[in-house]
């Protein structure tokens, strides 16, 4: 139990086009879903928060205009990296929870975002 | 601010011992504290969660300690094997309605198990 997936798992694309990176619990609704960055040896960097149906909730330092994200239903979020230019090349991965009271997280595989 | 602190040097053990990992914490007073394993290029996965009020826990071969008075948690592998060879990350945890919300990782610590 406590599947997540991510699509696609690897993605290159020209700087200044739009990427959507796909997250979807497979067997559980997710009230809450995450979005992290992690480059090369450093740990993950929570980049934003969502709760199905309502805005997402931004960390610091994260353009909510660059990354949009989506939680349009219990089992999907989805995270756009708008006009992508090469610094934006990481490893992005998603996370779900699956209620409220659960602490702990399941994570997807990941995807690999390369911007030339 | 807060800060959390693993080993930063990779861990080499042989296979059959057991392996000690470390994560310290400051400047803040998690009401849990989780453990997640990652591999290379991969995303982590949960292993274990241990409350305040937990001294001890245990899934396994893996075992976590939680002393909130040296803010520290030890995570024990034992009877260690070349498949357990990976980067394991603590996450110390607030409590309460909006606690689980931000997960802050440690930097990790690699395991290595040779045979």
């Amino acid at each position: 139990g406590a599947v997540v997936s991510q699509h696609p798992s690897r993605v290159i694309c020209k700087s200044g086009t739009s990427v959507k990176i796909e997250c979807r619990s497979l067997d559980f609704q997710a009230t809450t879903m995450f979005w992290y960055r992690q480059f090369p040896k450093q740990s993950l960097m929570l980049m934003a928060t969502s709760n199905e149906g309502s805005k997402a909730t931004y960390e610091q330092g994260v353009e909510k205009d660059k990354f949009l994200i989506n939680h349009a239903s219990l089992t999907l979020s989805t995270l756009t990296v708008t006009s992508a230019h090469p610094e934006d090349s990481s490893f992005y991965i998603c996370s779900a929870r699956g209620r409220q009271g659960m602490y702990e997280q399941y994570f997807g595989p990941g995807t690999r975002l390369t911007v030339t | 601010s807060q800060k959390i602190e693993q080993n930063s040097e990779a861990l080499n053990i042989q296979e059959g011992k057991t392996a000690t990992l470390t994560c310290n914490y400051t400047n803040y007073s998690p009401a849990y504290l989780q453990w997640y394993r990652q591999d290379p290029g991969r995303g982590p996965v949960f292993l274990l969660l241990i409350r305040e009020n937990e001294k001890e826990k245990r899934k396994e071969r893996l075992k976590v300690t939680f002393d909130t008075t040296l803010k520290q948690s030890l995570f024990h592998i034992t009877a260690s094997q070349p498949a357990d060879s990976a980067t394991y990350l603590c996450a110390p945890t607030l409590g309460g309605p909006g606690g689980g919300n931000k997960l802050t990782f440690g930097t990790g610590t690699q395991l290595k198990v040779e045979l």
